[in-house]
């Protein structure tokens, strides 16, 4: 069975830094693209970064890009977010995600940037 | 960017009624499409991925069709779990900004 776990999340300051991590188990990281997708309070879901399959190429949005870093390990089958310089609109529940296959989600984690 | 537009923003159908949503792309996508419902509380549910390929074990009364900009889902016989957001998305990239799904 496929399942993706998310980690990582909780209340940090604004300016201040996170990492999140998702473990993948039930297929490899190196089988499908994986992103990270977010959902704020009250608003629809956003994508935030991708990783393509073969791990040669990072995408990732505007609002998000130069501040946010996308990773995987895949001898620990895992998934990152490095999220730098964070503001108050980043706080929100990040999922990872499976693009491809039975495009599986996590059940998120949650990031809340306050002072 | 590919910027995704959904309409309605809203619909309010009866159980029984069809559904049709729109999903439009700015760019060209080819078949990169996928549809998710979305409940709260839940995480999203894939329904349609390439465009109008139906997931496992998504009912038969949900179909899609659409490929370059212009995408469509369709709900045949709306059930009252049906009541939730749909999304469009291009895949691994940009979501559309939803479509609210009221079945009552």
């Amino acid at each position: 069975e496929v399942r993706l776990l998310e980690s990582g999340g909780g209340l940090v300051y604004p300016g201040g830094s996170l990492r999140l991590s998702c473990a993948a188990s039930g297929f490899s990281l190196n089988t499908y693209a994986m992103s990270w997708v977010r959902q704020a309070p009250g608003r629809g879901l956003e994508w935030v970064s991708a990783i393509r399959a073969s791990g040669a190429n990072t995408f990732y949005a505007d609002s998000v890009k130069g501040r946010f870093t996308i990773s995987r390990d895949i001898s620990k089958n895992a998934l990152f977010l490095q999220m730098n310089d964070l503001r108050a609109e980043d706080s929100a529940l990040y999922y990872c995600v499976q693009e491809g296959g039975n495009y599986t989600w996590g059940q998120g984690t949650l990031v809340t940037v306050s002072s | 960017e590919v910027v995704l537009t959904q309409s309605p923003a809203t619909l309010s159908l009866s159980p029984g009624e069809r559904a049709t949503l729109s999903c439009r792309a700015s760019h060209s996508l080819a078949n990169n499409l996928v549809w998710y419902q979305h409940k709260p509380g839940q995480a999203p549910r894939l329904l349609i991925y390439d465009a109008s390929n139906r997931a496992p074990g998504i009912p038969a009364r949900f179909s899609a069709s659409g490929s370059g900009t212009d995408f469509t889902l369709t709900i045949s016989s709306l059930e009252p779990e049906d009541s939730a957001v749909y999304y469009c998305q291009q895949r691994s990239a940009t979501f559309g900004p939803g479509t609210t799904v009221d079945v009552k």
